[in-house]
């Protein structure tokens, strides 16, 4: 059972830069079948998906925070990372990790992270 | 505003049936991409109910079914239980504008 855990700085102030972790259970990144994605949720609010990386590092963002928005990763530590620049508190939300099979096209998240709030206060 | 509209709120009493609609378009629904439906209990993380338009992960009953017509996807639960009380969000990808989309939920309350 792969498990997905987000860690990070819960509280921030305005213009900050966002930084959230997903470590994810041994060896389960060690499969290049799978991209690993961020989600988020603010409070109340439908899900929107944020963005991926697989394991050759390629990434693609939503275009509604292209620009602000960055995805790394640490194959050797079981982890990736999320950085938000310029944040603001239409940025507070909880954020989701989850992984996405890469075949086929259009695969679920499936599973996800509990999930971590972020308030962003101005 | 959600690219895939959702009814706000459905409800039905103990064992009853009910249906959650999920709209989109040609770009998405409409252009043959698959949908998945989630179920989001309070206090919870979202999980996966129905991936593939129609399929369930193990572990899900079959009193929760998928199903898609045009640009149109439907997720119907029989034979209502207390425990089915949550959010349901449908998921999907857009062609033209390139990304993942999520319906904006559905809140589903067991009378």
């Amino acid at each position: 059972q792969v498990l997905l855990r987000e860690s990070g700085s819960g509280l921030m102030k305005s213009s900050e830069t966002l930084s959230l972790t997903c470590t994810v259970s041994a060896g389960a990144m060690s499969s290049n079948y799978y991209g690993w994605h961020w989600l988020r949720q603010p409070p109340g609010k439908a899900l929107q998906w944020i963005g991926q990386i697989n394991l050759f590092g390629n990434t693609y963002y939503s275009p509604s925070l292209r620009g602000r928005v960055a995805i790394s990763l640490e194959k050797s530590k079981n982890q990736f990372s999320l950085k938000l620049t310029s944040a603001t508190a239409a940025d507070t939300a909880i954020y989701y990790c989850a992984r996405v099979s890469v075949v086929p096209f259009n695969s679920p998240f499936d599973p996800w992270g509990q999930g971590f709030l972020v308030t962003v206060s101005s | 505003q959600s690219v895939l509209t959702q009814p706000p709120s459905v409800s039905g009493a103990p064992g009853q049936r009910v249906t959650i609609s999920c709209t989109g378009s040609s770009s998405n629904i409409g252009a043959y991409n698959d949908v998945h439906w989630y179920q989001q209990s309070p206090g919870t993380a979202p999980h996966l109910l129905i991936y593939e338009t129609n399929k369930r992960p193990p572990g899900v009953p079959d009193r929760f079914s998928g199903s898609k017509s045009g640009t149109s996807a439907s997720l119907d639960i029989t034979g209502l239980q207390p425990e089915d009380e949550a959010d349901y969000y449908c998921q999907s990808f857009d062609t033209t504008l390139r990304v993942v989309i999520f319906g904006g939920g559905t809140k589903l309350t067991v009378l």
